[in-house]
């Protein structure tokens, strides 16, 4: 097992465009989540899944955001019509069950021109 | 509401010294984890060192090692023996139980040679 994969690593995009990043899990793991880091600051939580479900969604995540994780494998994370706003690093973790430390993938750096 | 709060945003230690980053946390839960992870520049986020808030014992990992205070709602993170690879970004996180991590805006920690 490689650990947690997120595609792209980095993602240069026009104002108004949309984009999808997606995260490979560490396969055991049935807990999957997103977080927003920009720069200087600590992660916050976007959302996160329990196999195929989606259980909370944080209120940073406006209608332009939706995320999936079909079959409970990998997730996907769709911004819309993008804004420059929008810029920033993307982390996708994944944990074994409740109450573990979770294993973060590289990020994908998101930058809105 | 969790938070998370760093007041130390950045911190210098010549290496081979002691260091300690200092954290306070808030949560209502009565069951919670803390932890401390590091980045480093460009790289993906690593757990460092983990805490189960039901446990007096402090956690240690080798050259790391945690003061963790309930009453206080404090958790801070000792570094024995810096070494040049210790040079990060270290966040504090709390886990109140079945929720999600609330991570902290992180401490620069840079090793003077």
């Amino acid at each position: 097992d490689t650990g947690v994969s997120q595609d792209p690593r980095h993602k240069i995009t026009k104002r108004g465009q949309n984009v999808t990043f997606r995260c490979d899990p560490i396969s055991e793991h049935n807990r999957l989540y997103w977080y927003r880091q920009t720069l200087g600051q600590g992660p916050e939580f976007l959302t996160y899944f329990q196999n195929e479900a989606q259980l909370e969604k944080s209120r940073l995540l406006s209608d332009r955001f939706s995320a999936e994780r079909p079959k409970g494998s990998f997730s996907t994370l769709e911004i819309q019509r993008t804004e420059q706003g929008d810029s920033a690093m993307y982390l996708c973790a994944s944990s074994p069950g409740m109450n573990y430390g979770y294993t973060f993938g590289s990020g994908t750096r998101l930058t809105v021109v | 509401a969790q938070t998370v709060t760093q007041s130390q945003p950045e911190m210098s230690v010549q290496e081979a010294e002691t260091v300690t980053l200092s954290c306070t946390y808030d949560t209502s839960e009565s069951d919670y984890y803390l932890f401390w992870y590091k980045q480093p520049p460009s790289r993906q986020m690593i757990l460092v060192i983990r805490q189960e808030a039901y446990k007096q014992q402090n956690a240690t990992e080798n050259r790391f090692s945690v003061n963790f205070q309930k009453a206080a709602k404090s958790f801070s993170l000792k570094i024995s023996d810096s070494q040049l690879g210790d040079a990060a970004m270290y966040f504090c996180a709390c886990l109140p139980s079945a929720s999600k991590i609330i991570f902290g805006s992180g401490t620069r920690l840079s090793i003077r040679p």
